[in-house]
């Protein structure tokens, strides 16, 4: 089974507005993480957010906001304000935390954002 | 800041032919990580490591080997090359989760692309 699952492979999204990248994920584990990262065309892996199964509120940094649903294991992005700048790779990821304690992560297949001017 | 440095960033191989990845960090970080990414998909774990002299396997270990006999440095070697192992591949590190150093960062390199050919 999919440990972390993103069902959109492509998306747009008119510049200016708000978007959100789907992340479903599947684990037994009580204490785990998610990780949200951008990577554009020149490929590196940019951090945008983390969320700690054990966090009381949802993450947010700037205008990267995780919508946070423990009871469905969900873990969706949301970008406020889009812009052009943020057409780029999205990679959702988890940490299963009890057995080890570095952070290997386990990817989903990611989302293509598309930002239109 | 030099943080998580891989060379080289490119390298074309041919089939059967054996070559080492190198990554250093710079920031005493405990753990490191060898991931690749397919095109059009997410990481996947080659290798981990724990501290120096401890090392184990990820989601895809085959066909690669990894030592570690610094902090700073987790080369990958690469036996002979197979066109499955085109890929690009990052280096990451990162501290102890749950530490005041802030173990839920993960520093990724810029990637190395590797065509085997």
């Amino acid at each position: 089974a999919q440990k972390i699952t993103q069902t959109q492979p492509g998306m747009f999204v008119q510049e200016k507005e708000a978007v959100t990248l789907d992340c479903t994920y599947d684990t037994s584990d009580p204490s785990y993480g998610l990780f949200w990262y951008k990577q554009p065309s020149s490929g590196e892996m940019i951090f945008l957010i983390y969320q700690g199964s054990y966090d009381q509120q949802n993450a947010t940094e700037g205008r990267y906001s995780l919508n946070f649903q423990k009871a469905r294991k969900s873990a969706n992005l949301v970008i406020s304000a889009s812009q052009l700048g943020d057409s780029a790779m999205y990679f959702c990821a988890m940490r299963e935390g009890q057995r080890f304690p570095g952070n290997m992560l386990t990817f989903g297949g990611g989302t293509r954002l598309m930002v239109k001017p | 800041n030099a943080g998580v440095t891989q060379t080289p960033k490119f390298r074309i191989l041919k089939i059967g032919q054996s070559m080492t990845l190198q990554c250093t960090q710079d920031m005493n970080h405990n753990y490191m990580y060898w991931y690749r990414q397919d095109p059009g998909m997410g990481l996947k774990l080659i290798y981990y490591s724990v501290g120096a002299g401890i090392t184990d396997k990820g989601e895809v270990p085959n066909g690669y080997n990894v030592s570690r006999s610094t902090t700073e440095d987790f080369p990958l070697r690469l036996e002979l090359a197979a066109p499955s192992q085109t890929s690009v591949y990052f280096c990451a590190s990162s501290y102890t989760v749950g530490t005041a150093l802030g173990g839920n960062t993960i520093y990724f390199g810029e990637g190395s692309w590797l065509t085997v050919v």
